[in-house]
């Protein structure tokens, strides 16, 4: 079945480091990506997504480009802060041709930022 | 800004006992799911439900578990007769279309079985 595979955390970052998470996925059909954040003590929210090949999502500074060629949808981010620290969760849906909305997830990756 | 909202934050309850969580989801949205993450492990799917109905359910949604809409505004999980291993955090989301369309989540509810 369907799968998503992120990079083990902790990952502990100094303020304005480069950030990469690390995503692949295993899916049947043409699935959207997706990055959820979650800040302490609060539910998961939509980082960003991209629907397509090649598709590029962006928000609040992170970036992450749909690779169908490596099956990857890294995070990134060129100078991360010390509000970034979350728990990042890497996701897909619609891997069987688009016939169900449920997300799958990765197991997520912690983001410590220091100052 | 609408959001989806969950209670209670945490419960506690003891093993055999029914449990129902609630959840209001986003005014307009039709669809809406249940998610689960045990301690240390992905976050997993439950169940989908539009039109009053279940639309979709994983392996783990077993005769255990039921959804309802009972109202027009809330959403509940329950869990008849609980397990320990059952003690995870349940996450309730809802959407407002089919397909690759965002979910918007609530902040969870922590359920540990004792």
């Amino acid at each position: 079945g369907d799968s998503v595979t992120q990079m083990e955390g902790p990952v502990t970052l100094s303020e304005e480091a480069f950030l990469t998470i690390n995503c692949t996925y295993t899916a049947t059909g043409y699935p959207s990506l997706f990055w959820y954040v979650q800040y302490p003590g609060e539910g998961l929210q939509l980082l960003l997504k991209a629907t397509k090949a090649d598709d590029k999502g962006s928000n609040k500074g992170f970036e992450a480009t749909y690779r169908k060629e490596t099956t990857s949808f890294h995070l990134e981010k060129g100078s991360v802060q010390v509000s970034d620290s979350a728990v990042y969760f890497c996701a897909l849906s619609g891997g069987y041709g688009g016939a169900t909305n449920k997300l799958i997830f990765g197991t997520g990756t912690l983001l410590a930022v220091q100052p | 800004e609408p959001e989806v909202t969950q209670t209670p934050s945490h419960q506690v309850t003891q093993m055999g006992q029914e449990v129902i969580l609630r959840c209001v989801p986003i005014s307009n949205h039709l669809y809406f799911y249940w998610y689960r993450q045990i301690l240390g492990q992905k976050v997993e799917f439950l169940v989908s439900f539009y039109n009053n109905e279940i639309s979709e359910k994983s392996e783990i949604f077993d005769d255990q578990f039921s959804v309802e809409r009972p109202d027009g505004s809330n959403f509940t999980l329950k869990i008849r007769s609980t397990k320990l291993e059952d003690s995870a955090m349940y996450f309730c989301a809802s959407s407002a279309l089919m397909g690759n369309t965002e979910a918007f989540f609530g902040q969870g509810t922590r359920l540990t079985v004792v």
